[in-house]
């Protein structure tokens, strides 16, 4: 089956501590993205890649960074530099540069 | 800037019709989506409005007005299982989120 996953599906860390955040897909999809989400909010773009080796930042990208090694992989990293990383982030891919985008399970990240 | 409004919640009873209505402003608009999100879950791609008018998709259809920055989400025979935040979604080259419509949908 095709899809995208996310792992852990919980992640705990203390303050100070950089944490990296899994995604894989399988769908041959070249762009992929990284959004954060919290409580009652909409998702917020963090980075996103639209081919192997090259990514943008999106609108809130401080303390986060991000590879693209390989095209079913993009991981993130939330460094310690990131001020209030305790969010569920969540993955997603497109063919191509595209609305109708695919998103994984996400991760809920808890950091204290 | 950039920015979307929708209604933070909505209640509606099995069966009935609702519409959850979305107002954005934004520079290089080329169109309006709507994602479901159920509690905890994955976003899931609902529709897609590029043009003025009504796109109809089963029980769920979703309309545009470019002129009054302004579309909704039209959820008909609601069910059970409707009951969900709703985000509608300005695509300009990217995807900028409005803050969701939780839907709840009671017996």
């Amino acid at each position: 089956d095709g899809g995208i996953t996310q792992s852990p599906k919980y992640l705990f860390r203390k303050e100070g501590q950089n944490v990296t955040l899994s995604c894989e897909q399988n769908l041959n999809h070249d762009a992929m993205y990284w959004y954060r989400q919290d409580p009652g909010q909409g998702l917020r773009l963090i980075y996103y890649s639209q081919i192997v080796n090259d990514f943008q930042k999106g609108d809130i990208a401080e303390g986060y960074s991000v590879s693209r090694e390989k095209k079913e992989s993009f991981p993130l990293t939330v460094t310690s530099a990131q001020k209030n990383p305790t969010a569920f982030y969540l993955c997603a891919s497109s063919a191509g540069t595209n609305y109708e985008q695919y998103f994984g399970p996400g991760t809920r990240l808890t950091v204290t | 800037g950039q920015s979307l409004e929708q209604p933070s919640e909505v209640t509606a009873v099995e069966g009935a019709i609702v519409q959850i209505n979305c107002t954005y402003q934004t520079s290089g608009f080329y169109g309006l989506s709507w994602y479901q999100q159920h509690d905890g879950g994955a976003p899931t791609f609902l529709s897609y409005n590029a043009l003025d008018g009504l796109e109809e998709t089963g029980r769920f259809s979703s309309f545009l007005s470019r002129s009054d920055s302004y579309g909704y989400l039209l959820l008909q025979e609601l069910q059970m299982k409707d009951s969900a935040s709703y985000f509608c979604a300005v695509w300009g080259g990217k995807l900028i989120f409005g803050q969701g419509t939780e839907l709840s949908v009671k017996p």
